[in-house]
């Protein structure tokens, strides 16, 4: 199965501040997806990225604060914006291959990047 | 609203010996059901799976069974291993369009 190398594996990050994370799949993709869990919580889809066109934003969810950047199928990007301590989490990227946008198939996820915002 | 629900937020078994994980869903339109596994630093890893047409799913030591009617499914891991100490999750989906839904976790702590 393909590989997806997410970076970075963790950051401490100021208020105000903005961070990327990065996530590189070894393998040509249809679907990429944007998730965060905050702690004790669930994994909260925050946008499906689109190869070529604006991202796919779930309610709750707004382009400003976590902009996302897709420019190829192996690649994508998300920024936390002006970040606040409420921000702290787990935010990971996951592929699926189905047409469908969120289809019948499994799911592989990088390994995460854990934030913490002081 | 919590649509995927494990109530249980940790078990703890001895090794050898059968883990129960639970969850419940509340919408009736998710049609495909996922358990994933999750080590420490590391992503969610897809363990199994069930479609609603289906009331088990079987692979070597896992199964999941799925009661529609009580929106219920488990997963049982016979015989369960100290390897098998991770976080898992639950998960729904649906043709229709639903996106995938995760439960909150369970914490399986194997002790050898």
């Amino acid at each position: 199965s393909a590989v997806i190398s997410q970076k970075p594996s963790r950051d401490i990050c100021q208020r105000g501040t903005s961070l990327t994370i990065q996530c590189q799949v070894d393998s040509q993709v249809t679907m990429m997806f944007w998730y965060r869990q905050q702690p004790g919580q669930s994994l909260t889809l925050i946008a499906t990225a689109n190869q070529g066109s604006e991202a796919t934003y779930e309610s709750g969810f707004v382009i400003d604060k976590f902009p996302i950047s897709r420019p190829n199928l192996t690649f994508s990007t998300l920024t936390v914006s002006n970040m606040s301590p409420e921000d702290s989490s787990i935010y990971l990227c996951s592929m699926g291959q189905q047409g469908n946008r969120f289809g019948n198939q499994p799911q592989h996820f990088g390994d995460g990047t854990r934030l913490s915002i002081l | 609203d919590q649509q995927v629900k494990q109530n249980s937020p940790s078990l703890s078994v001895q090794e050898g010996r059968i883990s129960i994980l639970n969850c419940d869903y509340t919408n009736s339109m998710f049609d495909y059901f996922l358990w994933y596994k999750k080590y420490p630093a590391e992503g969610p890893t897809f363990l199994i799976s069930i479609s609603s047409i289906k009331d088990k799913n079987e692979d070597g030591r896992f199964t999941v069974f799925l009661n529609k009617s009580a929106k219920h499914l488990s997963l049982h891991i016979v015989p369960s291993q100290p390897g098998d100490s991770a976080v898992y999750f639950c998960a729904a989906s649906g043709t229709g369009g639903f996106k995938t839904i995760f439960g909150a976790g369970t914490r399986l702590f194997v002790k050898a």
